[in-house]
């Protein structure tokens, strides 16, 4: 029973253009959402966060938008770079990021093409 | 500052076997995590230490999986016997607050194959 989906698995993208990353969840307990990026052979690294009383959180070439009422968020990439290839974690929180435990999705692979 | 070590980096054993993979966060961080990630699947939570109590071990999938902090500092995951659907990269992450909005910081995890 997936609460976090990103039905994706993998998206290719030119370098420039824009890359959009899609996470539904189905859990109306969480409220607080991340992205983590992850190269091969490392761990994720925490890439930018947005919590359910926003419904943008921008932060350089990395915009987060979350639509609480269809239970999705997306991550746009703007413009995209080839070190911008790499698997996307969609990542779900409840008790407002206060509570530890996160739930992942199962990633999709970005590949920003030169 | 070190980020969080994971070792080994790859483990292969057989079935019935034992393994123990270590995890050393970063230093001053109470909070340590471990998650495991089944080939293709999502990353889920196992358990979850503030110092060396274990707060949250729900995420445990069985009696097979042993985890300890001893002395509050490096954590050790063993499993024993272990079993062919406990292959997967096993990641470890520290935080200094338990909360998610921080980010953890995670290791670069331990590849486990059970063959």
């Amino acid at each position: 029973d997936q609460q976090v989906k990103q039905n994706s698995p993998s998206l290719s993208v030119q370098e420039g253009r824009i890359s959009i990353l899609n996470c539904d969840y189905t859990n109306s307990m969480f409220d607080y959402f991340l992205w983590y990026k992850k190269y091969p052979a490392e761990g994720p690294t925490f890439l930018i966060s947005i919590s359910s009383i926003k419904d943008k959180n921008e932060d350089g070439r990395f915009t987060v938008f979350l639509n609480k009422s269809a239970k999705h968020l997306s991550l746009h990439i703007v413009p995209s770079q080839p070190g911008d290839s790499a698997v996307y974690f969609c990542a779900a929180s409840a008790s407002g990021g206060s509570n530890y435990k996160l739930t992942f999705g199962k990633g999709t692979l970005l590949t920003v093409n030169p | 500052e070190a980020g969080v070590t994971q070792f080994p980096s790859h483990s292969v054993i057989e079935k019935g076997q034992t393994v123990t993979l270590r995890c050393d966060p970063i230093s001053g961080h109470d909070n340590l995590y471990w998650y495991r990630r089944v080939m293709g699947k999502e990353i889920k939570f196992l358990l979850h230490f503030v110092k060396e109590s274990k707060q949250d071990e729900s995420g445990m999938p069985n009696n097979r999986f042993l985890a300890e902090r001893t002395g509050g500092t490096y954590s050790t995951l063993k499993v024993q016997p272990a079993e062919l659907e406990d292959s997967g990269v096993y990641f470890c992450a520290s935080s200094q607050d338990r909360q998610a909005v921080l980010g953890y910081t995670f290791g670069s995890g331990t590849r486990l194959t059970v063959v």
